[in-house]
């Protein structure tokens, strides 16, 4: 099945650094979604995106829905240890039912 | 609290049982959907449902059936478990955005 290009697939950061991943896609979205999951819980919602070159923040974390609508990028300003976990991008299309293709992720580990 | 719950959370099979994963949420959301969580495969939709009585195929049905009833309620049946459908299985519900809410997962062991 399709599949976003999430990356790095890894991190590996000292506390207080700033984070920066990125999604892309051969094909365009309407909608861009960042979640993050915890080890042993469900994906929760970070940030939802809904339109061409939207910038959206939501405390230390900012994303971006790319002016192409390709691609979507996520950026964590002063990591603190908290942030560890995975994070995934997701896409969805007006009409596709609200199913949504997703990244595979992409595990930050934070070094306090 | 209001949420997506699962159940259970933990869960052994042998190969050729079957079962039902429940999944109920208290939100009135007309989209709910079941994924199944594989290490280096991400998320993969294996059934979804955009209102009562109405369900559709996702990435990988084969071996699991659904049915939506009522809004609440969105239940996952493994007909014949297979080693292979050994996973986190996580369901979640969207009203009308794409923002979905997920429940806590359950963890699935064949033998």
């Amino acid at each position: 099945g399709q599949q976003l290009n999430q990356s790095p697939q890894s991190m590996f950061i000292q506390e207080g650094e700033d984070v920066s991943m990125n999604c892309t896609s051969s094909s365009i979205f309407n909608t861009w979604l960042w979640y993050k999951q915890d080890p042993g819980e469900g994906p929760v919602l970070l940030i939802a995106l809904y339109k061409a070159g939207e910038l959206t923040s939501n405390g230390r974390l900012t994303a971006q829905f790319g002016i192409t609508r390709k691609d979507s990028f996520l950026n964590i300003s002063a990591s603190i240890p908290s942030d560890v976990g995975i994070y995934f991008c997701a896409g969805g299309n007006a009409g596709n039912n609200r199913k949504l293709i997703w990244g595979l992720g992409t595990s930050l580990a934070v070094n306090p | 609290n209001a949420g997506v719950t699962q159940t259970p959370k933990f869960q052994v099979l042998k190969t050729g049982q079957s079962m039902t994963l429940q999944c109920a949420q208290d939100m009135n959301h007309e989209y709910m959907s079941w994924y199944r969580q594989d290490p280096g495969m991400g998320l993969r939709l294996i059934h979804y449902s955009v209102g009562a009585g109405i369900t559709d195929q996702g990435e990988v049905p084969n071996g699991y059936n659904v049915s939506r009833s009522t809004t609440e309620d969105f239940p996952l049946r493994l007909l014949s478990a297979a080693p292979s459908q050994t996973s986190v299985y996580f369901c979640a519900s969207s009203f009308q955005n794409y923002g979905y809410t997920f429940g806590s997962g359950t963890r699935l062991t064949v033998v």
